[in-house]
């Protein structure tokens, strides 16, 4: 079936360590994006690409990273220098008049 | 400044009990407006898009409608597998070729049986 696959679902970081949240497509979709969600919060767009080898920031971009080398991945990196990376982290791509998402990453920092 | 205002926060409906859940938007001109479910810890699904005020679209239980400054979905004879947050989404004109959408903080329905 065509659709957006995040791993894992569940994930722990240690303070001052990198982790890094898959997303890979398969519905041939040019853009890409990342958000994260924290309770009483809305949606929050950390990046966006809308082509391969091209990406760029959200509203809250700082602490994170992406690369987009291929079509069908988009992985986020969250960094140490993230003060609050815990959330629920949806990855989504788009075609013209809708998006389609992911079932989401939780992230603990322990 | 570009705005998403749902409401009510939450709602709770007996089976059967039709009602409306509200969202209001400031944008300087409006692109698209979307309609999402989200379940507990899952990614939100699409439900509709709705481009100029006027428009309605249905399925199943759900009719969302648009005007000039909010939109609505009604919620006919819900039924408790309808509990869900919905959540509404708007893209603005001034987003130029990406689709950032400013999203609202949704509503949370809890359908009784």
């Amino acid at each position: 079936d065509g659709g957006i696959t995040q791993s894992p679902k569940y994930l722990f970081r240690k303070e001052g360590q990198n982790v890094t949240l898959s997303c890979e497509q398969n519905l041939n979709h040019d853009a890409m994006y990342w958000y994260r969600q924290d309770p009483g919060q809305g949606l929050r767009l950390i990046y966006y690409s809308q082509i391969v080898n091209d990406f760029q920031k959200g509203d809250i971009a700082e602490g994170y990273s992406v690369s987009r080398e291929k079509k069908e991945s988009f992985p986020l990196t969250v960094t140490s220098a993230q003060k609050n990376p815990t959330a629920f982290y949806l990855c989504a791509s788009s075609m013209r008049d809708r998006e389609f998402f992911g079932e989401g990453s939780w992230l603990t920092v322990v | 400044e570009d705005q998403v205002t749902q409401s009510p926060e939450a709602l709770r409906l007996q089976e059967g009990e039709s009602s409306s859940l509200n969202c209001s938007y400031t944008v300087s001109g409006l692109r698209g407006l979307f309609w999402y479910r989200q379940d507990p810890g899952k990614g939100p699904e699409f439900l509709f898009t709705l481009y100029s005020a006027g428009e309605e679209k249905e399925k199943e239980r759900l009719k969302a409608t648009l005007t000039k400054k909010e939109s609505f979905l009604h919620i006919t004879a819900p039924k408790p597998e309808d509990s869900a947050t919905y959540l509404c989404a708007v893209q603005a004109t001034g987003a130029g070729n990406n689709r950032k959408l400013i999203w609202g903080l949704g509503t949370s329905l809890a359908v009784n049986p």
